[in-house]
């Protein structure tokens, strides 16, 4: 399995601002997915983040709303920007090492607000 | 394009009494089953998978899982549900080659003392 962290746990922001999310893994994986999981609903993928290569982005997501880093093997950052009420989610970090047969194991989150 | 279905919002069980929480999938090729648990305020925590092999998955918690692939399906169960059983469960489905892990909308399982 893969432990995973993410930062901050929760948080509450205004209208109009950003928040960077921090995911940090025990151990190097190739890939790394963020979700989004909206109130009462499933999970989104928002994108794929591989070291070394620009993010790829769903449909409907956007690099300049949702930009993504992933400077190394154990680490990504997802920043939502500009934010809105409508961006109020909690956001996941996932990891697979092999993304043809391994599990995705999954962060605990970040729940967002936004007055 | 993959799709999954969990036809049930909720599934109330008593406790002692066996569970399943249903799971149809849609997928090309051969397909990756997951089920993963969501407790409030949690993350998504791994239960089990089927890749290949025996159609009877066993995973964690004393969940299991049977892959039918006639009826496509991948249903969840338990023989004696218990309380701290109460969750939000998610199947999920990946396609051969690289394609991306699909959820299905969730069932939330209220287990009643």
């Amino acid at each position: 399995s893969a432990v995973i962290s993410q930062k901050p746990s929760r948080d509450i922001c205004q209208r109009g601002t950003s928040l960077t999310i921090q995911c940090q893994v025990d151990s190097q994986v190739t890939m790394m997915f963020w979700y989004r999981q909206q109130p009462g609903q499933s999970l989104t993928l928002i994108a794929t983040a591989n070291q070394g290569s620009e993010a790829t982005y769903e449909s409907g997501f956007v690099i300049d709303k949702f930009p993504i880093s992933r400077p190394n093997l154990t680490f990504s950052t997802l920043t939502v920007s500009n934010m809105s009420p409508e961006d109020s989610s909690i956001y996941l970090c996932s990891v697979d090492r092999d993304y043809i047969t391994d599990t995705q194991y999954f962060g605990p989150g970040t729940r967002l607000t936004v007055l | 394009a993959q799709s999954v279905a969990q036809p049930e919002d909720q599934v109330n069980v008593a406790e002692g009494n066996p569970l399943t929480v249903k799971c149809t999938y849609s997928v090309s090729g051969n397909p990756y089953l997951f089920w993963y648990v969501q407790y409030p305020n949690r993350g998504l925590q791994f239960l089990l998978k089927y890749i290949t092999g025996d159609n009877l998955v066993k995973g964690s918690y004393g969940f299991e899982a049977e892959f039918n692939k006639s009826q496509t399906s991948f249903h969840l169960k338990k023989p004696s549900a218990l309380v701290s059983d109460s969750a939000l469960y998610f199947c999920a489905v990946r396609g051969t080659g690289f394609q991306k892990l699909v959820f299905g909308t969730g069932t939330r399982l209220l287990v009643s003392p």
